[in-house]
């Protein structure tokens, strides 16, 4: 089954501690995203990847951190310097970097608790 | 910054109405408007990409139509059944870099 998956769903932290979520995607997808959703929010877009070993900030990157070292994978680092880390965090890919009608596919999110 | 707005936030339709709900932006000068629906337990899946004044997609009951003059897009549900229950997200794409401004989204629940 081609598609994206996230792990783990649930994952909790005590503050201070910094958190990887991982991110793998079989779709053969250039571009990679993460988001963050707060309640009654949109999706904010954290970071974003269109080739391999390059990334670039989105709007909220402040605290993450992100690697490209592979095409299929995409993983987020939750530092301690994120202020308010806990969310549900969101990746998505996409097949061509900078194609106008480039759909973008979900994976099912993590939902990270920092005590 | 720009802010990508829906409204209603949340709507209770009965089985078999009829609805819709909107999508407003302040810019009409954009690449492409997105519709997203989100199921609860599931992950978002695109529904539409419309770009031009006037386009209007269908896929099924639901359509959605867009008016770059005005800065909206309206998205319509026909005889909604309970498969249609979700959360509907837009997306705003301001350039070819595909990164998007997502609204916060409409949650439609439909009573049966």
């Amino acid at each position: 089954d081609g598609g994206i998956t996230q792990s783990p769903k649930y994952l909790f932290r005590k503050e201070g501690q910094n958190v990887t979520l991982s991110c793998e995607q079989n779709l053969n997808h250039d571009a990679m995203y993460w988001y963050r959703q707060d309640p009654g929010q949109g999706l904010r877009l954290i970071y974003y990847s269109q080739i391999v070993n390059d990334f670039q900030k989105g709007d909220i990157a402040e605290g993450y951190s992100v690697s490209r070292e592979k095409k299929e994978s995409f993983p987020l680092t939750v530092t301690s310097a994120q202020k308010n880390p806990t969310a549900f965090y969101l990746c998505a890919s996409s097949p061509l970097a900078g194609v106008w009608d480039n759909e973008q596919f979900f994976g099912p999110g993590t939902r990270l608790t920092v005590l | 910054i720009l802010n990508v707005e829906q409204s209603p936030q949340s709507l209770h339709v009965q089985e078999g109405d009829s609805t819709n709900f909107t999508c407003s932006f302040p810019s009409s000068n954009f690449y492409a408007l997105h519709w997203y629906r989100w199921e609860t337990a599931k992950s978002p899946e695109a529904l539409f990409v419309m770009t031009l004044n006037g386009d209007e997609k269908k896929k099924g009951r639901i359509s959605a139509t867009l008016n770059t003059k005005e800065g909206y897009s309206y998205l319509y549900i026909k005889g909604s059944q309970p498969e249609d229950s979700a959360t509907y997200l837009c997306a705003l794409q301001m350039d070819s870099n595909y990164q998007l401004i997502w609204g916060a989204g409409t949650k439609l629940i439909i009573k049966p």
